[in-house]
């Protein structure tokens, strides 16, 4: 099946940039999502990519693709002690029928 | 505002006991989906319909049950037969088509007490 792997712990100081990696197996994947997870809520939608795109800014935040790696990178400029959180990379294929995603990035930002 | 809404937001079973947590969306979205969170594990897909009156099973649909009568609603049973249900439990819902995210409730938290 699909894998879609992270780093589990990342750690930053607030300010810093914060790049939160992500790898993925599935060569027809199509689009390719960001979401946030508070604790104890559910996933909120940051951003996504389309597969035939390299990079999207949206504010604070960069996604980069690297497809021919199938690595996907999320960048977090100045990042702040309210960016805590559970981060979820998520690919779906061409039917766009089911999501898999990676086991989350815990982002710890220390003031 | 149209959303998605998970309850209870806590719930306890007894041994042997079936549960079973309510997703109610009002996006009018005709996918809902089913995941069950556990630490360090990621989401993983317990069941999902993409159409009233049908579903199909995800990687982990043993113990558990779905029903999908109306398009709104998409209720989970946990059953007896689920050694282990202790766990987060999230609903997802998206319109068709291959550019729509998910959307996700709030969580349920499962707990055997």
């Amino acid at each position: 099946g699909e894998d879609v792997e992270q780093s589990l712990f990342l750690s930053v100081r607030e300010g810093d940039s914060s790049v939160i990696n992500c790898t993925y197996t599935d060569s027809s994947s199509t689009y390719l999502y960001w979401y946030k997870q508070e604790p104890g809520a559910g996933l909120q939608l940051l951003t996504y990519i389309f597969s035939n795109m390299d990079m999207k800014q949206d504010q604070r935040l960069t996604v980069l693709l690297n497809k021919k790696d199938k690595h996907l990178s999320l960048r977090i400029a100045d990042t702040q002690t309210g960016d805590s959180a559970i981060y979820f990379c998520a690919e779906t294929e061409n039917t766009g029928n089911q999501f898999h995603f990676g086991t989350g990035t815990s982002l710890t930002v220390i003031p | 505002d149209g959303g998605i809404t998970q309850s209870p937001k806590y719930l306890f079973r007894k041994e042997g006991q079936n549960v079973t947590l309510s997703c109610e969306q009002n996006l009018n979205h005709d996918a809902m989906y089913w995941y069950r969170q556990d630490p360090g594990q990621g989401l993983r897909l317990i069941y999902y319909s993409q159409i009233v009156n049908d579903f199909q099973k995800g990687d982990i649909a043993e113990g558990y049950s779905v029903s999908r009568e109306k398009k709104e609603s998409f209720p989970l049973t946990v059953t007896s037969a689920q050694k282990n249900p202790t766990a987060f439990y999230l609903c997802a819902s998206m319109e068709d088509g291959t550019d729509q995210p998910q959307h996700f409730g709030d969580g349920t938290r499962l707990s055997i007490l």
